[in-house]
């Protein structure tokens, strides 16, 4: 049972452009969401969180938007650069599983010049 | 560059053979995890150990075990290793027991022929 999914394997988005990357979840018990890039050939690096008593924080070029009533979450990149094609990875953590992360299976962001 | 250090970087063995791999987390860094990322699926947390007590466990068989030592350096044994093993493992550090920002080792790739 996937409790974190990331419907699409892939966007291509032009240069200068907004990507949006969607995240969807299952367990309502997730407080904490966090989002992770990944380039080839390099473990995950983490870009941003949020917590479940927000509904929007921003870093930068990148918001991550929380609905809690749908259960699922955003990742807004503003405007998009080549340096931005990456893996973007979804996880999402309960307080009562002392925060272990799940994962999504990520979103292959491609950024076209 | 996350200071999480993994060692080698690819592995290539046969089935039926033990292999292990080794992380060194950031320094000051308490816990360690270790995770699984199978073709084109997510990171599958395998297990976490926090100043040399195992804290938690996740998917990791019964075939795979690990052991954190004093000098907080951390090793993944995988014996009896099957083609399905193959798989890029992943360690991870965060300086406290709770699993939010984890920073990411370059991974180990496993072949298993």
């Amino acid at each position: 049972d996937q409790q974190v999914k990331q419907n699409s394997p892939s966007l291509s988005v032009q240069e200068g452009r907004i990507s949006i990357l969607n995240c969807d979840y299952t367990n309502s018990m997730f407080d904490y969401f966090l989002w992770y890039k990944k380039y080839p050939a390099e473990g995950p690096t983490f870009l941003i969180s949020i917590s479940s008593i927000k509904d929007k924080n921003e870093d930068g070029r990148f918001t991550v938007f929380l609905n809690k009533s749908a259960k699922h979450l955003s990742l807004h990149i503003v405007p998009s650069q080549p340096g931005d094609s990456a893996v973007y990875f979804c996880a999402a953590s309960a307080r009562r599983s002392n925060y272990q992360l799940i994962w999504g299976a990520g979103t292959k962001l491609i950024i076209k010049p | 560059d996350s200071g999480v250090t993994q060692t080698p970087k690819h592995l290539i063995t046969a089935t039926g053979q033990r292999v292990t791999l080794r992380c060194s987390p950031r320094s000051g860094d308490l816990s360690v995890y270790w995770y699984q990322q199978s073709l084109d699926q997510g990171l599958q947390f395998l297990i976490q150990y926090y100043n040399g007590e195992e804290r938690a466990k996740g998917n990791i068989l019964e075939r795979f075990s690990a052991q954190q030592f004093p000098d907080l350096h951390s090793e993944l044994n995988l014996s009896s290793l099957e083609l399905g093993d193959s798989a890029l493992y992943f360690c991870a550090s965060s300086e406290g027991e709770a699993y939010n920002e984890q920073f990411f080792g370059p991974g180990t790739r496993l072949t298993v022929l």
